[in-house]
């Protein structure tokens, strides 16, 4: 199957800075990819819809300054989670689609720790 | 406003024998219906989907069948093994975009 990449798999920041995460479509181009996050124990969040060369598709309730996403190329989707807080502590996930009813590709995931 | 649902946080099932997970959904502009295995820490991965103009859908020991009347559907793992221990997540997808929605998840148990 396709394959999505995620990087980085876990990260620990201070209170206060930003922290960038990266989804990469290798083996397709992915005009839309989806960001989610997931809490302990709980579903998998959808926050938002990134297109390629516009602008995202927030899920209401999520903050879009807060929750910054780029879509700058058909194969590359960044979510930058800004001025971070331990809240945000979260798994954050990524996902890509080759074409209109067929199955989703995940990334690994991000472990983000904020301290 | 959860529109997928998974009521059953867990299940235990016997090595051999047949697990059942549901889901429920409520947005009747759902036409495409996944499955898919979750373990801790990894991103989920895809067990089987399908779409509305079907009832059932079968791959290997996996099946999934949907009832749209009762907006349900649900996966048949049979027989089950102790590596299908994970957690099912069910998804939906709307015809009028690409997103999907997740249940809560079940988690699955199979003791040997």
């Amino acid at each position: 199957g396709a394959v999505v990449s995620q990087h980085p798999s876990r990260v620990i920041c201070k209170s206060g800075t930003s922290v960038k995460i990266e989804c990469r479509s290798l083996d397709f181009q992915a005009t839309t990819m989806f960001w989610y996050r997931q809490f302990p124990k709980q579903s998998l969040m959808l926050m938002a819809t990134s297109n390629e060369g516009s602008k995202a598709t927030y899920e209401q309730g999520v903050e879009k300054d807060k929750f910054l996403i780029n879509h700058a190329s058909l194969t590359l989707s960044t979510l930058t989670v800004t001025s971070a807080h331990p809240e945000d502590s979260s798994f954050y996930i990524c996902s890509a689609r080759l074409q209109f009813n067929t199955e989703a590709f995940f990334g690994q995931g991000t472990r983000l720790t904020v301290v | 406003d959860q529109q997928v649902k998974q009521n059953s946080p867990s299940l235990s099932v016997q090595e051999g024998r047949i697990s059942i997970l549901n889901c429920d959904y409520t947005n009747s502009m759902f036409d495409y219906f996944l499955w898919y295995k979750k373990y801790p820490a990894e991103g989920p991965t895809f067990l089987i989907s399908i779409s509305s103009i079907k009832d059932k859908n079968e791959d290997g020991r996996f099946t999934v069948f949907l009832n749209k009347s009762a907006k349900h559907l649900s996966l048949h793992i049979v027989p089950s093994q102790p590596g299908d221990s994970a957690v099912y997540f069910c998804a939906a997808s709307p015809n009028t975009g690409n997103q999907f929605y997740f249940g809560t998840g079940t988690s699955l148990t199979v003791i040997p």
